[in-house]
């Protein structure tokens, strides 16, 4: 069974501190995908990063990180230099393929990230 | 130009109406799906078509019907709706998968701004 854990639900932090959320999966799938999407209060769904399990190098986009470690089961993602603007949900989600042309989503429940100015 | 599209963004609906909510995507992807996101924010999905096929149906009432008319477009028809029914129902599409030596490369999924249902 496919199962994502974001063990932290709320995190509130000052403008400008760094924030790392963390994200633990449970899969027996050999290849599998990995993503962040980011809901901000105005409900929508962003994507923000895939990443495959072959793949395990850090990436960095802007003040965007993430630090997959496949032998922890870990993939967080740390805002550097937090703005009000990332007040937001961010879900962990995880693929699951359920043939060999499709997949499905499954989604951790999710970390409100609250910066106050 | 929004890539994909829901209507309506709310739904106010008495117990037992039927409703539908529309999804439209010009991604010109193959795969579309419906998610169920919960009033604790938990998101899960219902209902995946692959080139108007049915691909995924999750344990989900009988009462929730899909209907894929083409590739871009993925309806959502619920008949003699219920309390419990109330959520944000959110749309989204993919790419097919691509494959290299039978590796699947598994594409993000891009997400319709949600249809909030409110049955009272």
């Amino acid at each position: 069974a496919q199962k994502v854990t974001q063990a932290q639900t709320e995190i509130s932090v000052v403008e400008k501190e760094d924030v790392t959320l963390d994200c633990v999966y449970e899969t027996r799938d050999t290849t599998y995908y990995l993503f962040w999407y980011k809901q901000p209060p105005s409900g929508e769904l962003v994507f923000l990063i895939r990443r495959n399990s072959f793949d395990e190098q850090n990436e960095i986009s802007g003040r965007y990180s993430w630090n997959f470690q496949k032998s922890t089961s870990s993939f967080n993602f740390t805002i550097t230099a937090s703005q009000v603007v990332d007040s937001a949900v961010y879900f962990c989600a995880l693929s699951e393929a359920v043939s060999s042309n499709d997949y499905k989503l499954s989604f951790g429940a999710g970390t409100t990230v609250t910066v106050r100015a | 130009d929004t890539a994909v599209s829901q209507t309506p963004k709310y739904l106010v609906t008495q117990m037992g109406n039927d409703k539908s909510i529309k999804c439209e995507q010009n991604l010109g992807h193959d795969t579309m799906y419906w998610y169920k996101q919960d009033s604790k924010k938990f998101l899960k999905i219902m209902f995946s078509y692959n080139n108007k096929e049915l691909i995924i149906n999750e344990t989900v009432p009988n009462r929730f019907s899909p209907k894929s008319p083409d590739k871009a477009h993925l309806n959502l028809h619920i008949n003699s709706l219920e309390l419990g029914d109330s959520a944000v129902y959110f749309c989204a599409s993919s790419q097919d998968p691509g494959s290299v030596d039978l590796v699947y490369s598994y594409n993000e999924q891009f997400f319709g701004p949600g249809t909030r249902l409110t049955v009272l």
